[in-house]
């Protein structure tokens, strides 16, 4: 059974830095073919995909917030870390981490999201 | 990126009639490589995370009923629920995966008339 988990801080100040972990089972990040994202969903509001991180280390980054973000991977640990610094009010939303897992098709993976997270609240507030 | 937009923002239905959700993209996310179309339909409850029910635009992850289907090809894709059941109340998402920066549509509120 594949599981994911993230934690991190509830809230944080305005211009620090967020760190959040998702810690998963059920698969690895070093088997070809599988992924894991972050996205996260403001209050009422609608999902915004952030990043990723490949089985190959390769990773992508939202085109609005790639320098604020980064995100790595520590295979040993079965944990993926996402940092999102300078944090505003704005960045206040739920963070979910999901895998992604990937179909080959002409020696390419294609990915899609099939279990989520069940996410972390995060209020940038002073 | 790719602009997925769906339609209406919330509908209400009677238990066990059907509902229907539109979902269109601004580009075609039909690809030549694949043959596919690369779209996800996703399910999302009060305090959930969403669930995937559909990939590959009309292909139902294990352990979904077949009361849900996905169709359509390119730009335009449509979610079905064939007979509405209390537990279907939620917010559905469609997500196109088919560039590397993954969009997500606005959400459909369905709810119970």
């Amino acid at each position: 059974q594949v599981t994911l988990k993230e934690s991190g801080p509830a809230l944080v100040e305005p211009t620090q830095t967020l760190t959040l972990i998702c810690t998963f089972s059920g698969f690895s990040l070093n088997t070809q073919g599988m992924r894991v994202t972050w996205i996260r969903q403001p209050p009422g509001k609608a999902l915004e995909w952030l990043a990723r991180i490949d089985w190959d280390d390769t990773k992508l980054y939202s085109t609005s917030l790639k320098t604020r973000l980064t995100i790595s991977k520590d295979t040993s640990r079965n944990q993926v870390v996402f940092t999102m610094t300078n944090m505003d009010p704005l960045d206040t939303a739920t963070y979910f981490c999901a895998r992604a897992r990937g179909e080959l098709t002409l020696n390419n993976y294609y990915y899609y999201i099939d279990v989520w997270g069940r996410g972390t609240t995060v209020t940038v507030s002073s | 990126d790719i602009v997925m937009t769906q339609s209406p923002d919330s509908l209400a239905v009677s238990l066990g009639e059907r509902a229907t959700i539109n979902c269109k993209s601004s580009q075609s996310i039909l690809s030549s490589s694949t043959n596919k179309n690369h779209l996800g339909w996703y399910q999302q409850k009060p305090g959930q995370p969403p669930k995937l029910l559909i990939y590959w635009a009309s292909t139902r992850e294990s352990g979904v009923p077949d009361r849900f289907s996905g169709s359509g090809s390119g730009t335009d894709f449509t979610l079905t629920i064939t007979s509405l059941q209390a537990e279907d109340v939620a917010v559905y998402y469609c997500q196109q995966y088919y560039t590397t920066f993954w969009t997500f549509g606005q959400g459909t509120k369905v709810e119970i008339k």
